[in-house]
């Protein structure tokens, strides 16, 4: 079956650590983005791609890297420099511009900093 | 500044009324806008949309409403049930591609 696949699910880290959280989907969707879930915040954008080796910051980039080396794969590298990041850790995906420009998503992956 | 607003953290409905949630935008520019349903600790999925060029989309029990004067939605779901507990993402698709999404509603909808 298509879909989105996150991985790890749940994610524990040292304070300093850098971790990277994996995002693949079998779509062959062009645009990839990931988001950032906290209580009361909604879904706030992190980075997003729409081709292979580019991509864009979105509101809340800081402490954050990605790549896309392939249109299938769009991993997030969580820094020591962001300063709050445990949070719940969504990777999307869609067609760009392509009808409603629904998003499909994964089942997510929850961070947490010790 | 919030692009698409929704005002109402909490919504809390007896099983087999209608719930209605409801959302707010800035963008007279957005092209579609799109409704998310999501469980915690699970990503989202997508309800329902609207095309900016008209005003009401049914799928069964859940019917959006689109007032592109007030820059104001709405999502009508009748009857409501338990399993429609979770909470709700309004969604507006800007120029880029991209979905701006609201804070999202807690519908609690109780047996």
């Amino acid at each position: 079956d298509g879909g989105i696949t996150q991985s790890p699910k749940y994610l524990f880290r040292k304070e300093g650590q850098n971790v990277t959280l994996s995002c693949e989907q079998n779509l062959n969707h062009d645009a990839m983005y990931w988001y950032r879930q906290d209580p009361g915040q909604g879904l706030r954008l992190i980075y997003y791609s729409q081709i292979v080796n580019d991509f864009q910051k979105g509101d809340i980039a800081e402490g954050y890297s990605v790549s896309r080396e392939k249109k299938e794969s769009f991993p997030l590298t969580v820094t020591s420099a962001q300063k709050n990041p445990t949070a719940f850790y969504l990777c999307a995906s869609n067609r760009l511009l392509a009808g409603t420009g629904e998003l499909f998503f994964g089942e997510g992956s929850r961070l947490t900093v010790l | 500044d919030q692009q698409v607003k929704q005002n109402s953290p909490s919504l809390s409905v007896q099983e087999g009324r209608i719930s209605i949630l409801n959302c707010d935008y800035t963008n007279s520019m957005f092209d579609y806008f799109l409704w998310y349903k999501k469980y915690p600790a699970e990503g989202p999925t997508f309800l329902i949309s609207i095309s900016s060029i008209k005003d009401k989309n049914e799928d069964g029990r859940f019917t959006v409403f689109l007032n592109k004067s007030a820059k104001h939605l709405s999502l009508h779901i009748v009857p409501s049930q338990p399993g429609d507990s979770a909470v709700y993402f309004c969604a507006a698709r800007g120029s880029q591609g991209n979905l701006i999404f609201g804070k999202g509603t807690k519908l609690s909808v109780k047996p």
